[in-house]
């Protein structure tokens, strides 16, 4: 079955960098592109980036261009780079499969990062 | 950038009852392809987003048949037949057919009365 599994969240002093993974398992990787989503604590959900199949295609949202970095390799493993970290940067970290009928059709079960000092 | 109003941002609903979510675009989301990318998620509490609908209408498999999504070019709705207690939790929609950047509603909150 497919799964999404998340990890590398946690504390982190402002301005820092940490890397998220998520680890896919039970699909054929190489056909997906795949993205990140967060959620601020209580907020609602705000798409972050996306990475095409191949991984020639990379798409960022605007709060974190500059700063955010996606990629993936042939292992099954998504990442995120987050750097010049802030506090409006604190969610929990969602990676979620973009199926060609539509995106999310799978997500993992979140990471969480908190920015404080 | 795409804007998705959702209404309203808070649902009571008694069990058995039917319920009823709208999600406007600020543009029209009929995608080159002519598909339309408009998906709805479901979030229980303390759980990850599942999708429910994908293509305005299409239920993902598992997902129960009171569960119907429809609508066009920028109106959209999600009904929920009779509500359930696990029904309980916030409903958002997403656009996917003009990116950068994906563009989700704000989240209605579905509670039992």
């Amino acid at each position: 079955q497919v799964q999404l599994v998340e990890s590398g969240g946690g504390v982190v002093q402002p301005g820092r960098s940490l890397r998220l993974s998520c680890a896919a398992s039970g699909f054929t990787f190489s056909n997906y592109a795949m993205h990140w989503i967060r959620q601020a604590p209580g907020k609602g959900l705000e798409w972050v980036a996306v990475i095409t199949h191949d991984g020639s295609g990379k798409y960022y949202a605007d709060s974190v261009r500059g700063r955010f970095t996606i990629s993936r390799d042939i292992s099954k493993n998504t990442y995120l780079q987050l750097s010049s970290l802030t506090a409006e940067d604190t969610a929990i970290y969602y990676c979620a499969r973009d199926d060609p009928s539509g995106q999310g059709d799978y997500w993992g079960q979140g990471t969480l990062v908190t920015v404080s000092s | 950038d795409v804007v998705m109003t959702q209404s309203p941002l808070s649902l009571p609903v008694t069990l058995g009852q039917p319920a009823s979510i709208s999600c406007r675009s600020s543009q029209s989301l009929v995608h080159g392809d002519g598909n339309t990318y408009l998906n709805w998620f479901q979030q229980r509490p303390g759980q990850s987003p599942r999708r429910l609908i994908y293509k305005i209408s299409n239920r993902d498999s598992g997902v129960p048949d009171r569960f119907s999504g429809s609508g066009s070019d920028t109106d959209f709705t999600l009904k929920i037949s009779r509500v359930e207690a696990e029904d309980v939790g916030v409903y958002y929609c997403m656009q996917g057919s003009h990116w950068p950047p994906y563009t989700f509603g704000q989240g209605t909150k579905l509670e039992i009365k």
